[in-house]
């Protein structure tokens, strides 16, 4: 495609519920990252794909943030038994390779949990 | 201390002045830097990149970088109105891209 895709753009879960995030990269691009961004605050890693293989979830806040990416291009960020404190947008961004290439960001899903 | 810090604004300019926007890092051996700019409600937009020390001008922006003061910075020339938004410094630290939390620029007419 064009350009990085995120679905659903806006989601909101109640608290406990689990949500699927999803994001599809610009074709061709290797590495894959997703971002959380709070309010007010610039994006926070959360997770690293160089094709499908997780080489960093050092960012992950808890054990339960799951990511995947099993065919090295689609890749879903699973959040279960969702807290307020999850609410946030959370961006996806891709790249050609790992070192120095910029980061092609998606429009984000922003989760709300109530 | 923060991995990139930049001072969180907002920083108000008339319009047609130089904006200057600052970022210091903590890692030394950061190799890769960029400027994206973010409209709100929008997803950073990527406007600069610089990987050596010195100066780079693309159009109305110019980056600079000083790797022994660990210190990058963008300046905007020309400030417009549409210019208005954050800009987040992002620089390559532990095979990541790391955030500063981002300046507000803010022209006015």
């Amino acid at each position: 495609g064009a350009g990085v895709s995120q679905s659903p753009r806006y989601k909101v879960a109640k608290r406990g519920q689990d949500v699927a995030l999803r994001c599809d990269p610009i074709s061709g691009h290797v590495s894959l990252f997703w971002y959380q961004q709070a309010l007010g605050q610039g994006p926070e890693f959360l997770t690293y794909f160089q094709n499908e293989a997780q080489l960093d979830k050092s960012g992950l806040p808890s054990d339960r943030f799951f990511a995947e990416r099993p065919e090295g291009s689609v890749s879903t960020l699973k959040i279960q038994r969702t807290q307020q404190e999850d609410s946030a947008v959370y961006l996806c961004a891709s790249s050609l390779d790992r070192e120095g290439s910029p980061l092609h960001f998606g429009n984000g899903t922003r989760l709300t949990v109530t | 201390q923060k991995e990139v810090e930049q001072n969180s604004g907002p920083l108000s300019v008339p319009e047609g002045a130089i904006a200057s926007l600052n970022c210091t890092y903590s890692d030394r051996g950061s190799q890769s830097f960029f400027w994206y700019r973010q409209y709100s409600g929008k997803s950073p937009e990527l406007i600069m990149s610089i990987y050596s020390n010195g100066d780079k001008e693309d159009g109305r922006f110019t980056a600079q970088l000083n790797k022994a003061s660990q210190y990058v910075s963008l300046l905007i020339r020309d400030s417009q109105p549409s210019d208005s938004a954050t800009y987040l410094c992002a620089v390559t630290g532990y095979n990541k891209l790391i955030f500063g939390a981002g300046t507000r620029l803010a022209v006015h007419p």
